[in-house]
Order: structure tokens, then sequence, then C-alpha cells
């Protein structure tokens, strides 16, 4: 069992360039959250998806951040035009059903310069 | 809206045990759960409060009182690898189910 596997573990990125964040949740989970964290704080809420629904994305700024949980493959969170304040490490998380108890993957450390 | 507090930081020493408090304000509170984080690594679940009382796994217990909106992460036992951070985050059904964590509190286990 492979666990939620994120990728890329680092990305770097110029202002204004696209980032693209994979998730693959473990085996038999149908429920993905991706959350955000800066250095020293906790982990921000973003999105909660299940397959093929977005079921809450309240977290998530309104512009150029979008996420998707397609039937088959990874869920991809996307960042359009990234700014510096987007530099943060973003978690995916997945459970068989509700938020009791989430495994998380091992992060993805996004650098814009 | 929602608030968490806990201790920005616990230090302790090896062998010791320490108890790190979690109050919370929501409505529709579901449960309470406790995280691990190492060095701003994955986060790994603990354990896991949706009535009150004491739950036990090896050297961690928590403990919930929903009366009071408070809760505990206690460790027994304190090693050097156990210096992490603890997040509280509580699931709450009106805000959609979901997990919403903590500022983290950072402990330091000294020798």
């Amino acid at each position: 069992n492979a666990g939620v596997m994120q990728n890329p573990r680092h990305l770097v990125r110029r202002r204004g360039q696209e980032a693209r964040l994979r998730c693959s949740p473990m085996k038999g989970h149908s429920h993905v959250y991706w959350y955000r964290q800066l250095p020293e704080e906790g982990l921000k809420f973003m999105v909660y998806l299940q397959k093929e629904n977005i079921i809450d994305e309240s977290g998530m700024p309104k512009e150029r951040f979008s996420a998707e949980f397609p039937k088959e493959g990874p869920s991809i969170l996307r960042i359009q035009q990234v700014v510096r304040g987007d530099s943060a490490a973003y978690f995916c998380a997945s459970s068989i059903s509700g938020a009791n108890v989430l495994t998380f993957g091992a992060g993805s450390r996004l650098t814009v310069l | 809206g929602q608030s968490l507090e806990q201790p920005s930081e616990v230090t302790a020493v090896e062998g010791a045990i320490v108890q790190i408090n979690c109050t919370y304000q929501t409505s529709g509170f579901y449960g309470l759960s406790w995280y691990q984080q190492h060095d701003g690594g994955a986060p790994t679940f603990l354990s896991y409060n949706g009535l009150d009382g004491l739950e036990e796994t090896g050297r961690f217990s928590s403990f919930l009182s929903r009366s009071d909106s408070y809760g505990y992460l206690l460790l027994q036992e304190l090693q050097m690898k156990d210096s992490a951070s603890y997040f509280c985050a509580v699931i709450s059904r009106n805000q959609g189910g979901k997990l919403i964590f903590g500022q983290g509190t950072e402990l330091s286990v000294k020798p």
C-alpha cells in the first residue's frame, strides 16, 4: 500500500507561471482534501473532493485556484499565474469516508521566484 | 465561524508526561482529532474523539469534554522522537464535515 502519493515534491515557478500539483489517494479512498501550510503555521483547508465532484471549496481563493478529482487519475490542484504569496507546502489527504481519519501525503513544496 | 486554541510551545524532558490542551469554538461539533507532524513532513493521525472521555493508544491518550469544548493530548514516557508539532483539529457538521486545524503546538523533548 503506497499511501497517499503527491508529486512533484518540490516545484519552482516564476511569477505568472502555472503550477500543477498531483495527488493519488490511498487505494480504496474516494475522499480527497487539499490543505496549505505556511512555515510555522497550521494547515489551512482549501478544498474537499470526491470522484468527479467538488464537495466543499470554501477554502479556495476565488481566482487562479482550481481543483479536480476525475473519474480516472489523480486529483489535481492547479494554480494559475502564481504570485510569491502562493509559496507554501500543499498537502493532500485522503480517507475512506469522512474526515475522522485522514491519511496525508508528504506534500508538494511550491516556491515562487 | 470557528476557532481552536492550543499552546504554541511546550518543553519537557525525556521520560516525563506532557499534556497539550485544546479549546475550540464551533457550531455543529462532530469530533476532535490529533495529528503529529515532524519537521514539516506528512501529518500523521494520532487519535479521534467523537464522544466524551479518554481514548488510549499506547503512550498517547486523548480526552474530550464536549460540554467544556475542550480536549487534550497526553503523551507519556516521552522520547526524543516525540519532538514534533501536534495539531488538534475539529470536524464540524456545519462546515461540511471537513477537518479544521489549530495552529499547532511545538513540543521539544530534552534529554
